[in-house]
């Protein structure tokens, strides 16, 4: 079955940073791309970030491009959101997501999501 | 503001059947086939129901079916069950540059 559990949201500061995380259990973690997505409070969903399955590719929203770098460790089957520069329009619930194949499709499996709340 | 449109709400009775609208541009839904659709209740993930335009994961109900015609794309809801009543997101692959784009999603409510 797959699993994707996100962690790391919080209540972060303008300015600040923070570092999501999303662990994956139940498929070949390494031979998927994944992608971060967001949806803010009452909102709809908007594509952040995605990353190649062997982390050589990554690709950005333009509204996070220069802020937010997507990592991942596929030793660990972990995926990464480094947020910096927050804002509050960058409040909302943080979802990864895997990417179907090939990822232009579309992503399959989500999480449940994690909350970044940006505020002082 | 959304890249792609869609109606705030649609409704129907058991039974019926429901479509939801989706339009982009020749950028985005008219230029791939690459279209795909959420369904997500509230306070839950979204949940893929349809990819590449018609195609539908493992475990969804032929009652839901999608098209495309031109820039416009559409998710069809036949048999309307109390348990489809959730917010219905369309989405489209934009090119290497803006990835994807989604709609600002559909109520469907159950009468």
């Amino acid at each position: 079955e797959v699993q994707l559990l996100e962690s790391g949201g919080g209540l972060v500061q303008p300015g600040g940073s923070l570092r999501l995380s999303c662990a994956a259990s139940g498929f070949t973690y390494s031979s998927f791309a994944m992608n971060w997505l967001r949806q803010a409070p009452g909102k709809g969903l908007e594509w952040v970030s995605a990353i190649s399955g062997s982390g050589n590719g990554t690709y950005y929203a333009a509204s996070v491009k220069g802020r937010f770098t997507i990592s991942r460790d596929n030793s660990k089957n972990t995926l990464y959101l480094h947020m910096n520069s927050l804002r509050a329009e960058d409040t909302a619930v943080y979802y990864c997501a895997r990417a179907l194949v090939p990822a232009v499709k579309g992503s399959d499996f989500w999480g449940q999501g994690t909350l970044v709340t940006v505020s002082s | 503001q959304s890249a792609l449109t869609q109606p705030r709400s649609v409704s129907g009775s058991p039974g019926q059947s429901v479509t939801i609208s989706c339009t982009g541009t020749s950028s985005d839904v008219g230029g791939y086939i690459y279209v795909s659709w959420y369904q997500q209740h509230p306070g839950k993930a979204p949940k893929l129901m349809i990819y590449d335009v018609s195609e539908r994961p493992s475990g969804v109900p032929d009652r839901f079916s999608g098209s495309k015609s031109g820039n416009t794309a559409s998710l069809t809801i036949s048999g309307l069950q109390a348990d489809d009543e959730a917010d219905y997101y369309c989405c489209s692959y934009a090119g290497r540059y803006t990835f994807y784009v989604f709609g600002p999603g559909t109520k469907v409510t159950v009468l």
